[in-house]
């Protein structure tokens, strides 16, 4: 039974440059959550999908969207990058209609230039 | 807005110690309270949760957490601790209904535990 997945590993980018990062959930799990962990610090939640619209949002400006596809998967945009977007970013599934927990993947280091 | 208070940065004990992190949150309504533990290049996983009920949750590897409601306190707790138990320890509130899958972590306690 496959965890959730992330892809990139890691990747690095230029200021003003625009990146998409992607998440497989947690088979059996329909609902996605993004967050951002900055070093040193705790996850700060993004926002979270549900049935391929965005259910919940964070403190973050609208330069961070995503989606969710049909199959569950989800993307997270970031346009006009800023160095203080660089961070892990994580991808945590869960069940909508049974929420436990949420399970987290291994995330994306993103480092701007 | 809610929050999430881990008091302790960086703890370090010797084998065999007793360990207690604190963690406090600012809500007054109902919680959903996790422990996440994560190990040095691993990802984030779940040590235990709350959610209702008996107040005294035990989780996984020997870790124990006691919701204390008075004092908005969730700590975290190992009778004794092994070198393996060195990690990151996160405590994390899920606020309101069930389904809203928002947690709001506290800042993280790194553990180093010496052998």
């Amino acid at each position: 039974d496959a965890g959730v997945t992330q892809s990139p590993t890691h990747l690095i980018k230029t200021r003003g440059q625009q990146v998409t990062l992607r998440c497989s959930p947690k088979s059996g799990h329909d609902t996605v959550s993004w967050y951002q962990q900055a070093l040193g610090q705790g996850p700060q939640f993004i926002f979270q999908y549900y049935e391929e619209e965005e259910r919940q949002r964070g403190n973050f400006p609208d330069r961070f969207s995503g989606h969710q596809f049909p199959n569950y998967s989800s993307e997270l945009n970031v346009n006009a990058l800023l160095l203080g977007d660089s961070a892990l970013y994580l991808c945590a599934s869960s069940s909508w209609s049974s929420y436990n927990e949420q399970f987290f993947g291994p995330g994306t280091r993103l480092t701007v230039l | 807005a809610q929050s999430v208070s881990q008091h302790n940065h960086h703890v370090i004990l010797s084998e065999a110690a007793s360990l207690e992190l604190g963690c406090n949150y600012s809500y007054g309504g109902t919680v959903n309270l996790f422990w996440y533990v994560q190990y040095p290049g691993q990802h984030l996983q779940l040590l235990l949760k709350y959610f209702s009920g008996d107040p005294l949750v035990k989780g996984i590897k020997g870790f124990e957490a006691e919701f204390i409601k008075s004092k908005f306190s969730f700590n975290l707790r190992k009778p004794s601790v092994q070198w393996s138990d060195t990690a990151e320890y996160f405590c994390a509130v899920n606020v309101g209904s069930s389904n809203t899958g928002k947690l709001i972590f506290g800042q993280g306690t790194t553990l180093q535990v010496k052998p």
